[in-house]
């Protein structure tokens, strides 16, 4: 069975400063790695994502993750945190792609302070 | 290019009653899936529909049915409504060919059940 675990349900952060959001997962086969920002009252919409070849991904708004194989993690950073960031932070795996079902987090919420 | 569109986007019901939320999927797409997200949760997947089948179910009771339409729609029908029914339902569309990793969200439905 696949899980992720995010550490940390809310971050918060000043205007400026590094972000880092932390996810780690347990998978018993390659995963498939996903982060999805959640607006409120709106759905959920991709970051960025990992399946295969370069660990260090680079997604939409800024912003980055790597995949840590021996640490089973995918931390999300943005080097410098924006007034719009502020939204909730879904991490998720799947065992391969849009055939299979997500698996996600329970987010972590980003504040960010001016 | 239209995205994935759910209706509709606010709903009440009570408890005991009968409900159907709808989908339509990206344009091209031919997956859909469903996934449910409770108040300060991470999304559950509910179940995934393809070529008109229900393909994967995660941990939800026969309550919970769907449907999918020869043009890739979908709905989804919830039987003998609870309380802790009440959430937010996101539907994914997605394409079941190798390298086609992403599932797209909607914007979801959120139903009240009182």
């Amino acid at each position: 069975a696949q899980s992720v675990t995010q550490l940390g349900s809310h971050v918060s952060v000043s205007e400026g400063a590094l972000v880092l959001l932390r996810c780690n997962y347990s998978s018993s086969v390659p995963p498939y790695l996903f982060w999805y920002v959640q607006y409120p009252n709106q759905g959920l919409q991709l970051l960025l994502k990992y399946t295969t070849g370069a660990t260090l991904v680079k997604g939409i708004n800024g912003f980055e993750a790597e995949f840590k194989k021996s640490e089973t993690s995918f931390h999300l950073t943005k080097p410098s945190a924006h007034m719009s960031d502020a939204a909730e932070y879904f991490c998720a795996v799947s065992r391969s792609g849009g055939s299979e079902k997500l698996v996600f987090g329970k987010g972590t919420k980003l504040t960010v302070n001016p | 290019d239209a995205g994935v569109t759910q209706s509709p986007t606010h709903l009440i019901k009570t408890r005991g009653q009968q409900v159907t939320l709808r989908c339509s999927p990206k344009s091209g797409h031919d997956t859909v899936s469903w996934y449910q997200q409770a108040l300060g949760q991470g999304p559950q997947f509910i179940f995934q529909y393809y070529e008109e089948e229900e393909r994967q179910r995660g941990n939800f009771p026969d309550r919970f049915s769907g449907h999918q339409f020869p043009n890739y729609s979908s709905e989804l029908n919830v039987n003998a409504l609870l309380l802790g029914d009440s959430a937010l339902y996101l539907c994914a569309s997605s394409l079941t060919v190798a390298g086609a990793e992403t599932q797209y969200f909607g914007p979801g439905t959120r139903l009240l059940v009182l």
